[in-house]
């Protein structure tokens, strides 16, 4: 059962557009969100959270937004650049004492210069 | 501050074998977790330590299983390989376990991981 989910395996965009990559959650009991973007021979590294009681968060050219009721985060990156190709997962945490991470499957973004 | 290294970075075992990866954490990083990473599958969490004490365990076979040191460092053995094994593992360091008091975000960092090849 995939309680998060990444819809698109791969994203195009040009530099200096808008990119937006998109994740839903079937699970309400997730307290926070989380972008990370992984490069080849590399592991994840972490971009951006937003808590569960929040809409939106914002950090230099990224912003995640959360909308509870649909179940669905997206992450905002604006302007596009070719370094920002990599594979961006979200991933959901319980919260509490633990660290365990749900992972989605990841989008491939590519942006083209 | 040096990062998460894990050792070795490429493995490759034939099925049945066992193997033993090792993780050592961001100096002063008392949790360690480990997760698998197969195509289409994503990150699967595998197991998480702290204090040397398991806290937390994925939904994984017995196969699986793994210890933490005194000075945080962190293995995970696979015995009786088979080839759906075959993954990149990960491991992620952080200073403490779940959110803060204040309930912020307890930021985890990522090894480069060990890519584990069964034949």
């Amino acid at each position: 059962d995939q309680q998060v989910k990444q819809n698109s395996p791969s994203l195009s965009v040009q530099e200096g557009r808008i990119s937006i990559l998109n994740c839903d959650y079937t699970n309400s009991m997730f307290d926070y969100f989380l972008w990370y973007k992984k490069y080849p021979a590399e592991g994840p590294t972490f971009l951006i959270s937003i808590s569960s009681i929040k809409d939106k968060n914002e950090d230099g050219r990224f912003t995640v937004f959360l909308n509870k009721s649909a179940k669905h985060l997206s992450l905002h990156i604006v302007p596009s650049q070719p370094g920002d190709s990599a594979v961006y997962f979200c991933a959901a945490g319980y919260g509490g004492a633990t660290n365990k991470l749900i992972f989605g499957t990841g989008t491939l973004l590519a942006v083209q210069p | 501050k040096a990062g998460v290294t894990q050792t070795p970075r490429y493995l490759i075992k034939t099925r049945g074998q066992q193997v033993t990866l090792s993780c050592s954490p961001i100096s002063g990083h008392r949790s360690v977790s480990w997760y698998q990473q197969t195509p289409g599958q994503g990150l699967q969490f595998l197991f998480e330590y702290f204090s040397e004490t398991q806290r937390n365990k994925g939904n994984f076979p017995g196969r699986f299983s793994g210890r933490q040191f005194s000075n945080s460092r962190s293995e995970m053995n696979v015995s009786t390989l088979e080839l759906g094994d075959s993954a990149l593992y990960l491991c992620a360091s952080s200073l403490y376990l779940g959110t803060s008091g204040s309930g912020s975000y307890n930021e985890q960092f990522f090894g480069p991981g060990t890519r584990l090849t069964v034949l």
